[in-house]
This record gives C-alpha cells, structure tokens and sequence, in this order.
C-alpha cells in the first residue's frame, strides 16, 4: 500500500528557473495539500486541491506559484523565475475528502528545494 | 482561524509518560483536534484526533477537555524514537493549519 510519493526528494535550481515538484497522493485519494516549511519553522499552508478544481489557495504566494491536480496524473507545484527565499521543503498531503474534518492527512516526505 | 497554543519544548525521560498539551480556546462545535508529530527529515506523521471524547490508539491517548478549550496527547511510555516536534491543530473551513508545535526531547 503505497503512501504519498513525492519527487524529487532534492532539487536545485539557480535563480530565475522553473521548479515543478510532484506529488501522487495515496491510492483512492482525491484530495491533495500543499505545505512550505522553511529551515526551523513550522508548516505553513499554500493550497487544497480537489481532482481538477482549487478549493483554496489562500496561502499561496499570488506570483510565481501554481498548482493543480489534473483528473489524471500527480498533482504538481510551480513555482516560476525561483528566488533565494523560495529555499525550502515543500510537502505534499492526501485525504480520502469523505468527511473532511474527520479524515486525517496522510503527507510525503518532501522535496527539498534548493535555489542557488 | 481556530488557533492552538502549545508549549515550545517539552523533555521526557525514557520510559516515562509525557503529556502534551495544547490550548485551543476558540475552538468551534465542528473543529476537530487532530495530532501529528514530525520527525528530523520526515513528513509529518498522523497521530490522533477526536471531537468531544477521549480517544486511544496504538500510538498515544487524546484527552480532550469537556468545555473543549484544551486537549492533551498522552505518550503512555516515552521512547527515544519518540523525540520530534508535535502539533495540535484545529481543522479551520477545510484546512488543516499548522503552528510551530512542541519539541520533544526524550532523554535516555
């Protein structure tokens, strides 16, 4: 039974070049969470997709930064022209979506994304 | 938001129970309290959550508050695998928002 899978584990990129991170939720899962943490913080939120459909991107960076999560495929995280402060490991969340509040997250381990 | 406060940083030693606690004052009728625990270089882990009663799992207790303000995650029996940063988090519309959580530092 295959959990959250999420690539690449590492990325580099230089400055100003695109970052696309992957990730395939759980299997029957229809719901995916995006989340950014930064060297010794906590997790901050940055978006909740359904298949095909934002729910909300309200922690989402309105520049730069895209999501989706097409009826097919791995859902993906873009970030655009990266910047040094875009450093950080990002990491993606599923939920079967039956029951919201009550269905507890499942999370990859991360891409780690480094911006030179 | 439904907000949590918890403790920075807690120590245990090896074997013993911790208790964690979380304060979430402002929580509301439908807001679940979930727990999860994120080890050095992991994801976070789902831990437990619950409504309004207790809950028990393989992994730890849940003892939520009867007015609801504040709950405690109970490790009955501390290990060293155990050390990591622990969050309470309260589910605001369909989100789940982190905080900074409590480290947890076990000691042998």
């Amino acid at each position: 039974n295959a959990g959250v899978m999420q690539n690449p584990r590492h990325l580099v990129r230089r400055r100003g070049q695109e970052a696309r991170l992957r990730c395939s939720p759980m299997k029957g899962h229809s719901h995916v969470y995006w989340y950014r943490q930064l060297p010794e913080e906590g997790l901050k939120f940055m978006v909740y997709l359904q298949k095909e459909n934002i729910i909300d991107e309200s922690g989402m960076p309105k520049e730069r930064f895209s999501a989706e999560f097409p009826k097919e495929g791995p859902s993906i995280l873009r970030i655009q022209q990266v910047v040094r402060g875009d450093s950080a490991a990002y990491f993606c969340a599923s939920s079967p979506g039956t029951g919201v509040y009550n269905s507890p997250l499942h999370f990859g381990n991360g891409t780690r994304l480094t911006v030179t | 938001d439904a907000k949590t406060t918890q403790p920075n940083s807690m120590e245990s030693n090896e074997e013993e129970p911790v208790h964690l606690p979380c304060n979430h004052s402002t929580i509301s009728g439908t807001d679940y309290i979930h727990w999860y625990r994120q080890l050095p270089s992991q994801g976070p882990e789902y831990v437990i959550h619950g409504l309004t009663s207790n809950v028990n799992n393989r992994m730890a207790s849940l003892a939520i508050a009867e007015d609801r303000k504040s709950s405690t995650l109970i490790l009955h029996r501390a290990t060293l695998r155990d050390a990591a940063v622990y969050y309470c988090i309260l589910t605001y519309g369909q989100n789940f928002v982190f905080g900074p959580g409590t480290r947890l530092s076990v000691l042998p």
